[in-house]
């Protein structure tokens, strides 16, 4: 299986702060990467895929970047609605596999 | 615009079989590839299994024992079964669309809302 490991784990950040999210796999996965939003008792949303391509109706504040094992996830102006919890999954081989989450959270 | 909602029992007892349905509304269930996922309470998501249209699958090796995913194309659902269910398999189950966005790969773009099941006897 596709380790895939996020950092932080959890983040505190005010409104208007640019953060980062980084997804580490075990193996290359060929830009094989989405990027979810979770908010409580809520289904993920889809916010990215391939890496860098924004999914339908997602603002333009977030971006993805990478190659290879590392990817990110780039907010680069957080507004209310952003806190919440993001996963990254790699869809190159299965069993797909998600990273562990990063709870982001109002400073 | 595509919907999908997870029905079933909320409550199974340990050992016996965990049935859960997803009804896919607003187009049609062909040509994509449908999955379960779930997520235990306070924790992240494990994907658990795939079925094609044509009705080929795909499911986790740690599941593959006790895991069946099927299709009903004529009522646009797919199923999940799980056998032999004990407490670590508490959680809330999603189905989910993959879309093929390039040949050859797809990615979950649509869930439905989840529904969770509890193994308690």
């Amino acid at each position: 299986d596709i380790q895939m490991t996020q950092s932080p784990s959890s983040l505190s950040a005010s409104v208007g702060d640019r953060v980062t999210i980084t997804c580490r796999a075990s193996q290359g996965i060929s830009n094989s990467l989405a990027w979810y939003q979770q908010k409580p008792a809520k289904a993920p949303k889809l916010l990215l895929y391939a890496a860098s391509r924004l999914g339908n109706g997602v603002p333009s504040r977030f971006s993805g970047s990478g190659s290879g094992t590392e990817y990110t996830l780039t907010i680069s102006s957080l507004q209310p609605e952003d806190f919440a919890t993001y996963y990254c999954q790699q869809y190159y081989n299965t069993p797909y596999t998600f990273g562990q989450g990063t709870k982001l959270e109002i400073k | 615009q595509v919907q999908l909602q997870e029905s079933g029992p909320g409550l199974v007892k340990p050992s016996e079989t965990l049935s859960l349905t997803c009804t896919v509304s607003g187009g049609s269930i062909g040509i994509y590839y449908w999955s379960w996922i779930r997520q235990p309470p306070g924790k992240g998501l494990e994907w658990i299994g795939y079925i094609y249209y044509t009705g080929g699958t795909n499911y986790h090796p740690s599941l593959k024992s006790r895991v069946t995913i099927s299709l009903d194309t004529s009522k646009n659902q797919f199923s999940l079964r799980l056998n032999s269910v004990t407490a670590a398999d508490t959680a809330k189950y999603y189905c989910a669309r993959h879309w093929e966005y390039v040949s050859g790969w797809y990615v979950i773009d649509y869930w439905g809302q989840g529904t969770l099941v509890t193994v308690s006897s």
